[in-house]
């Protein structure tokens, strides 16, 4: 089954403009990553971060988690055509390792 | 560094024909992974290692068979394919310390069974 569940399933915006996507999930977890696929790609890590930290930052990459809340976003600033992808939060929970997927958000960058 | 490699990236089967996907990663991984992607299905764990000679099953196991007898490969095998089985196909790695679980992913395989 899905833990995490992102939002916006789709966004459209402009490039420059920045793009929040939202992540929620259901059990405690040791760490949230986020990915990015490109159209007819593999996943590609983008950040990671712990159950015990609160924000996270990597280049025009900002994440949030609040653990209270169980949710997770990410913010792309100054955004590009080339960010066009989705994007998904997995989770990890256990001890095996194995980590647990949203359905991820579309995002549409427009020149 | 080639990462986590897949072969094939295309492939036709028919009905009750039988396949085996390669996964190959060169990061002295101990974790693997095969996930499936289907439309607004998100991935889905089929089956994993945790090392050499180990598996176990995911979330969608029915219908594939696994092997894991060198380190550096995880086979995928579907045994008589169902139309149900076209999807695209990925594999990944991890490394099993204590720094978190990121994984990297293959560039996939579409399978298609008609």
């Amino acid at each position: 089954s899905q833990q995490g569940e992102e939002d916006p399933q789709a966004l459209s915006i402009q490039e420059g403009e920045n793009a929040t996507m939202n992540c929620s999930y259901k059990t405690s977890i040791n760490n949230l990553q986020w990915y990015r696929q490109n159209s007819g790609r593999g996943l590609v890590h983008l950040i990671l971060i712990r159950s015990n930290e609160r924000e996270k930052h990597s280049g025009r990459l900002r994440v949030t988690l609040d653990t209270s809340k169980k949710s997770s976003s990410l913010l792309i600033t100054a955004s590009r055509a080339a960010d066009t992808a989705s994007y998904f939060c997995a989770t990890d929970a256990g001890n095996n390792r194995k980590l647990i997927w949203g359905l991820g958000t579309s995002l549409a960058v427009n020149p | 560094n080639a990462g986590v490699t897949q072969t094939p990236k295309f492939r036709v089967l028919k009905t009750g024909q039988s396949m085996t996907l390669l996964c190959a990663q060169d990061m002295n991984h101990e974790y693997m992974y095969w996930y499936r992607q289907d439309p607004g299905m998100g991935l889905r764990l089929i089956h994993y290692s945790v090392g050499e000679g180990t598996t176990a099953k995911g979330e969608v196991p029915d219908g594939y068979n696994v092997s894991r007898l060198k380190k550096q490969n995880f086979l995928l095998g579907l045994e008589s394919a169902a139309p149900s089985q076209t999807s695209v196909y990925f594999c990944a790695s991890s490394y099993s310390g204590t720094g978190g679980t990121e994984a990297f992913f293959g560039q996939g395989t579409r399978l298609t069974v008609v």
